[in-house]
């Protein structure tokens, strides 16, 4: 059984750091590209970031610069490393798994809240 | 950046209508689309890829047509367990988006 567990959240001063996890089973992790997705309370979703089997890597404007999305195959382990933080970047965090064949994301993550805030 | 809107924003139905959501894009795509459920506190699950194929597992009552820049999810026959939010997304280029989402609620 696919499963994706996300860790890490929880609150964090404005301008600061945050590292979340998520640690992926079932299914071989390296061979798939994994992405973040966050959503704050009431709104929808926001792509974050995205990591490809090779570590490419890509991020939205909103994030670049401040967010770096790493994976960790021998762990079967994805991150998100998250600097200057800012309170619009409060929300729940989800890693999600691209589908074979880049056909949408097939499964995710119950979420990590992140609050930015002082 | 590619842009999406999703309409309508919120969709009052009853049980056994047929629903329609649509989805625009701000340029072509291709047919790489998908949408999503979710419900309250949940995580989003996939329904259908590639702008018209069905996860699997997924109810026949639900299926996606379209290509280029307009898309619409329909609901057959809508059931209690579909009353949630509904979310397009393009994976043609990076950044990858998400519409805004339709909540479709009992009427």
């Amino acid at each position: 059984e696919v499963q994706l567990v996300e860790s890490g959240g929880g609150l964090v001063q404005p301008g600061g750091s945050l590292r979340l996890s998520c640690a992926a089973s079932g299914f071989t992790f390296s061979s798939y590209d994994m992405h973040w997705v966050r959503q704050a309370t009431g709104k929808g979703l926001e792509w974050v970031s995205a990591i490809g089997t090779a570590g490419d890597t890509y991020y939205p404007g909103s994030v670049k610069g401040r967010f770096t999305i790493s994976r960790e195959n021998a762990k079967n382990s994805l991150y998100l490393q998250m600097n200057s933080l800012r309170a619009g970047d409060t929300a729940v965090y989800y890693c999600a798994r691209a589908a074979s064949g880049y056909d949408g994301f097939d499964y995710w993550g119950q979420g990590t809240l992140v609050t930015v805030s002082s | 950046v590619i842009w999406m809107t999703q309409s309508p924003s919120l969709l009052s139905a009853s049980t056994g209508d047929r629903v329609t959501i649509s989805c625009r894009m701000s340029q072509g795509i291709s047919s790489y689309l998908a949408w999503y459920q979710q419900k309250p506190g949940k995580a989003p699950e996939l329904l259908i890829y590639a702008a018209s194929t069905l996860q699997s597992g997924v109810p026949s009552r639900f299926s996606g047509s379209g290509s280029g820049t307009d898309f619409t999810l329909t609901i057959s026959c809508l059931q209690s367990e579909d009353f949630a939010t509904y979310y397009c997304q393009q994976y043609y280029s990076f950044p990858f988006t998400f519409g805004p989402g339709t909540k479709v609620d009992i009427k």
